[in-house]
């Protein structure tokens, strides 16, 4: 099982490029979650699913678009990249117990 | 506001030096308090899930533990592979509005020594 996979593992964009960060998992976690991770903030939490066809805003929404067509993937779209936008993207599901399994991480610079 | 915070930032230790790694939270309604570990460059992995006060989780070397206010992970003889950032996150009951959301601490980065 290779759990909760994230591609590309790097990224460079220039100010106001659109782009996809790609996310999968083959656990059948229902819930699945983007989060952010910067220097001294913690991990914020972007968007989460309940489920295919089900999104909702976390902390930090604002410049980000999800869908949710399948249970396996969660695709994260940002719309016109700014360089507040730089930080490292993790995807994760969540677990029947509440505990959530991370994939490896997308890093990010928008230049 | 709900607030998790852990202490200290950063922890030297030399191998076989137990300590212990803090994290007080500010939250009502809390549903459950998780410990995760994470490595540079990777994504964080789920260690420990505390649900009441009193309740205690071991794994090897660490030993997770949990009051109203705070949460503590001890670690016992440490080993230089214990060498990590330790997050600790807080999720809040359903009923409270928090079923689906995790709010992290900024984490303790462990370093262990020879």
């Amino acid at each position: 099982n290779a759990g909760v996979t994230q591609t590309p593992k790097f990224q460079v964009l220039k100010t106001g490029q659109s782009m996809t960060l790609q996310c999968a998992q083959d656990m059948n976690h229902e819930y699945m979650s983007w989060y952010r991770q910067d220097p001294g903030m913690g991990l914020r939490l972007i968007h989460y699913s309940v489920g295919a066809g089900i999104t909702d805003q976390g902390e930090v929404p604002n410049g980000y678009n999800v869908s949710r067509s399948t249970t396996e993937d969660f695709p994260l779209r940002l719309l016109s990249a700014a360089p507040s936008q730089t930080s490292v993207y993790f995807c994760a599901t969540r677990g029947g117990h509440y505990e959530q399994y991370f994939g490896p991480g997308t890093r990010l610079t928008v230049t | 506001e709900d607030q998790v915070t852990q202490s200290p930032e950063a922890l030297r230790l030399q191998e076989g030096e137990s300590s212990s790694l803090n994290c007080s939270y500010t939250v009502s309604g809390l549903r459950g308090l998780f410990w995760y570990r994470q490595d540079p460059g990777k994504g964080p992995e789920f260690l420990f899930t505390l649900y009441s006060a009193g309740e205690e989780k071991e794994k090897e070397r660490l030993k997770a533990t949990l009051t109203k206010k705070e949460s503590f992970l001890h670690i016992t003889a440490p080993k230089p592979e214990d060498s990590a950032t330790y997050l600790c996150a807080v999720q809040l009951g359903i009923l409270t509005g928090g079923g689906n959301k995790l709010t992290f601490g900024t984490g303790t980065q462990l370093k262990v020594e020879l």
